[in-house]
């Protein structure tokens, strides 16, 4: 079966643009999990969602922003970009969104903001 | 609200040598825990989960936690330390969040393995 997948792999763009990362959830799983991950640090929650409502949400800016579709998969968009939004973002999903659910993540979407 | 400490940001061992990465949480309620591990350019792979009951879990690639509710730590050891084990592993803490549910993460330890 395939994992989480994530597009696209990597990304360049400048400041005050606009991003939009997705994610395609396991099969099965309803809920998915954004994280951001500066480098050298660990990862830190941004958004959950499950069944296309939002269940969570990290200390972020209005500027990032998410949604889940019919299908599970989800997007994240982050608008008018900053250079300290470099990092990698990782998709997680899971089964539900009940307490305790083990998250497993994709291989990540690396956004440099020049 | 939750947080993850680990002691050490890097640990070196030699090859074949004992494996022990710290851990320390902690949690208005009784926690799950994880470790992941984050091999260099990828994301983060599942290495094992506390959830409740037996405090010892096993989980991939031979390695182990112990969970020890009296010292709020959960470390991660493996017996021999092998070249494929060098990567960064981060301890995380499972937390109620609005309705949902998020994980947290502590700073990681990179591992380093020596020939």
């Amino acid at each position: 079966d395939a994992g989480v997948t994530q597009s696209p792999t990597h990304l360049i763009k400048t400041r005050g643009q606009h991003v939009t990362l997705r994610c395609s959830p396991i099969s099965g799983h309803k809920s998915v999990s954004w994280y951001q991950q500066v480098l050298g640090q660990g990862p830190q929650f941004i958004f959950q969602y499950y069944e296309k409502e939002e269940r969570g949400r990290g200390n972020f800016p209005d500027r990032f922003s998410a949604r889940q579709f019919p299908n599970y998969s989800s997007e994240l968009n982050v608008n008018a970009l900053l250079l300290g939004d470099s990092a990698l973002y990782l998709c997680a999903s899971s089964l539900t969104e009940r307490f305790g659910d083990t998250q497993y993540f994709g291989p990540g979407t690396r956004l440099t903001v020049l | 609200a939750q947080s993850v400490t680990q002691l050490g940001s890097h640990v070196s061992v030699s090859e074949g040598a004992l494996v022990l990465l710290r851990c320390n949480y902690s949690s208005s309620v009784p926690p799950y825990l994880f470790w992941y591990v984050q091999y260099p350019n990828q994301g983060l792979q599942l290495l094992l989960k506390y959830t409740t009951g037996a405090t010892l879990v096993k989980g991939i690639n031979g390695f182990e936690a112990e969970f020890k509710k009296s010292e709020t730590s959960f470390h991660l050891t493996k017996p021999s330390a092998h070249m494929s084990d060098a990567a960064e592993y981060f301890c995380a803490v499972s937390a109620r969040n609005n309705a949902g549910n998020m994980l947290t993460f502590g700073g990681g330890t990179r591992l380093m393995v020596k020939p």
